[in-house]
């Protein structure tokens, strides 16, 4: 029972491009989300998070966007950078439970 | 400041077998989480640890225990170890915070 999907394992973006992820969620019960991303050999780091009452919060070259309706959430960067190449994960918890729910991740590939 | 450390780096098991994995937490950091992330997922949430008592627990059996220190490091432990245990274990603290949370490198377990 997968909660929080990410549906592409990976996306190829030409440098300076956007670059848009995407991620579903079927628990109608998640108020708050957290994009996280991941260099090899390290640990997740945190991007951005939004609450369900904003459809929208930016940081910079990234901001994610949620909509309730459709259970549905995407983070784009603007421009895309070659340091931006990782695998960014989605992530979900029901108000402040410490417990996340993490999608599988998409491997952002930067080209020059 | 110094940020969360974990050991070992890899570790190879048999199955049956027992094992310990420790955390660090950055410093001021009073609450650690661990995470088991199985190759191709998301990591997935085993429990947390604030102050030194389990503060919450994913859907893992008991043979999955742990311990926080007073110095807010902690330790994961593995009993009668699987081949499904194979995994990266990774590590976040926090200061009571969902979203801010700081990840380790992790540790690699393999069960052979």
């Amino acid at each position: 029972d997968q909660q929080v999907k990410q549906n592409s394992p990976s996306l190829s973006v030409q440098e300076g491009r956007i670059s848009i992820l995407n991620c579903d969620y079927t628990n109608s019960m998640f108020d708050y989300f957290l994009w996280y991303k991941k260099y090899p050999a390290e640990g997740p780091t945190f991007l951005i998070s939004i609450s369900s009452i904003k459809d929208k919060n930016e940081d910079g070259r990234f901001t994610v966007f949620l909509n309730k309706s459709a259970k549905h959430l995407s983070l784009h960067i603007v421009p895309s950078q070659p340091g931006d190449s990782a695998v960014y994960f989605c992530a979900a918890s029901v108000g402040s439970n410490y417990q996340l729910i993490w999608g599988a991740g998409t491997k952002l590939i930067i080209k020059p | 400041e110094t940020g969360v450390t974990q050991s070992p780096t890899h570790l190879i098991k048999t199955r049956g077998q027992q094992v310990t994995l420790r955390c660090s937490s950055q410093s001021g950091h009073n609450t650690v989480s661990w995470y088991q992330q199985a190759l191709g997922q998301g990591p997935q949430f085993i429990f947390q640890y604030y102050r030194e008592e389990e503060n919450g627990r994913g859907n893992f059996p008991p043979r999955f225990s742990g311990l926080q220190f007073p110095n807010y490091s902690s330790e994961l432990n593995v009993n009668a170890l699987e081949l499904d245990d194979s995994a990266l274990y990774l590590c976040a603290s926090s200061l009571t915070s969902v979203a801010e949370q700081y990840f380790g490198p992790g540790t690699r377990l393999t069960v052979t």
